[in-house]
């Protein structure tokens, strides 16, 4: 089975300055990890994905992440915010579980302070 | 680019209604997802096809069903809408063979349902 663990269901930061939502996730094989953002009243849109090789993934809009096998953490970083970046933002986990479906976090709310 | 579309983005029902939410892709993808998106609880998978006239329940199916008769639609039905069914809908497809869940998944725009 795979579980992910979004802390934070609302993070809130001044424009310029550093975005850090966390994401944990648990998972019996290796993992496949995701980033999600959506905004209001759209669907979801891929900002990232971790699968195999650098664990340092770069993603769109300035956004990247760092696996973190041993703290099994997938934290997704921004050095500075911007007044677009407020949206809610998803982590997911997958990989060759049989299950075809992502496993999606409870997500946070990213607000940006002028 | 991928598209997928939904056939509203908004519905009002009553209780007791039967209810078709309608999802087409343009990517020839073989999965395909319906969640639902409740604030506090992410997205929760209701059904998902992995080829035409294949379904798999997710982690709650309970009230609804799934219609898959062409490769590029994913239909998902609710039989006798009630009002905790009140939500967000989301249509997702992804390509990809057995056994994995490795690739991107293509999300719609979201259909958001009211039931009175």
């Amino acid at each position: 089975a795979q579980s992910v663990t979004q802390l934070g269901s609302h993070v809130s930061v001044s424009e310029g300055a550093l975005v850090l939502l966390r994401c944990n996730y648990s998972s019996s094989v290796p993992p496949y990890l995701f980033w999600y953002v959506q905004y209001p009243n759209q669907g979801l849109q891929l900002l990232l994905k971790y699968t195999t090789g650098a664990t340092l993934v770069k993603g769109i809009n300035g956004f990247e992440a760092e696996f973190k096998k041993s703290e099994t953490s997938f934290h997704l970083t921004k050095p500075s915010a911007h007044m677009s970046d407020a949206a809610e933002y998803f982590c997911a986990v997958g990989g060759y579980t049989g299950r075809r479906a992502l496993t999606f976090g409870s997500g946070t709310r990213l607000q940006v302070q002028p | 680019d991928v598209k997928v579309t939904q056939s509203s983005r908004y519905l009002v029902k009553r209780t007791g209604e039967k209810v078709f939410l309608e999802c087409v892709q343009d990517m020839d993808h073989e999965n395909m997802f319906w969640y639902r998106q409740d604030p506090g609880l992410g997205l929760r998978l209701i059904y998902f096809s992995y080829d035409v006239k294949m379904k798999e329940k997710g982690d709650i199916p309970e009230g609804y069903s799934v219609s898959r008769e062409k490769k590029e639609r994913f239909s998902l039905i609710l039989e006798s809408a009630s009002t905790n069914q009140t939500s967000m809908y989301l249509c997702a497809s992804s390509s990809g063979l057995a056994g994995g869940s490795y690739n991107e998944q293509f999300f719609g725009p979201g259909t958001r349902l009211t039931v009175l």
